[in-house]
């Protein structure tokens, strides 16, 4: 059974900093794994996807990496600001269904 | 376009009341699912419809069940509502074919059983 674990569950940062979530898995036979990010009290928004066969995708200050052969994932956010602050979550998908991690809680003070 | 529309945002039950959620999405995907979310859980998958006329169970099926109603609507019913399915319920749907696989997720249905 595939496991998603995040790390840290909970990140504190000052505005301006850069950093890194972490997400690993334990089964390397994925089609995808996909970054989301949720506010308090609302829906995922998916931030990034990167498919299996690839190593990285970049949307403007986030960039994901893959590497399927360790089990891992990390979500690099540049010059963070208050807005980022949310629960990231990140998703695995097998044959037909995600499965998830629980999350990490960014908070991001002026 | 919408996305992915879930209805109700709430919901209040009494433990055996039975209710539907509703979900529709204007994406022309196959594929739709429904999760639920819980603290310290995270997100569990209920059950999904890989397309249209199938359905399977996800990691937490019992006292759920689901309808593909068409391509566009798959709704999530509660026969007889118990206070463990106090959760809040996200639909989610996604094409089948890379690059076309990306899940998206509606608003979500906050569902309290008394």
């Amino acid at each position: 059974k595939q496991e998603v674990t995040q790390i840290p569950a909970a990140l504190s940062v000052p505005e301006g900093e850069n950093l890194v979530l972490n997400c690993s898995f334990t089964d390397s036979a994925i089609y995808n794994l996909q970054w989301f990010r949720q506010d308090p009290g609302k829906g995922l928004t998916s931030l990034l996807l990167i498919q299996s066969s690839q190593r990285e995708q970049t949307s403007g200050r986030l960039n994901a990496s893959l590497d399927k052969s360790s089990g891992r994932s990390t979500l690099y956010i540049a010059a963070s600001q208050p807005g980022d602050s949310a629960t990231y979550l990140c998703a695995v998908k097998g044959y037909s269904t995600l499965t998830f991690g629980k999350g990490t809680m960014l908070l991001v003070s002026p | 376009n919408a996305g992915v529309t879930q209805t109700p945002k709430f919901q209040v039950l009494k433990t055996g009341q039975s209710m539907t959620l509703q979900c529709a999405q204007d994406m022309n995907h196959n594929s739709m699912y429904w999760y639920r979310q819980d603290p310290g859980m995270g997100l569990r998958l209920i059950y999904y419809s890989a397309s249209e006329g199938t359905t399977d169970k996800g990691e937490v099926p019992n006292g759920y069940n689901v309808s593909r109603l068409n391509k566009r609507e798959f709704s999530l019913r509660l026969e007889s509502a118990a206070p463990s399915q106090t959760s809040v319920y996200f639909c989610a749907s996604s094409g089948t074919s890379v690059p076309y696989n990306e899940q998206f997720f509606g608003p979500g249905t906050r569902l309290t059983v008394l």
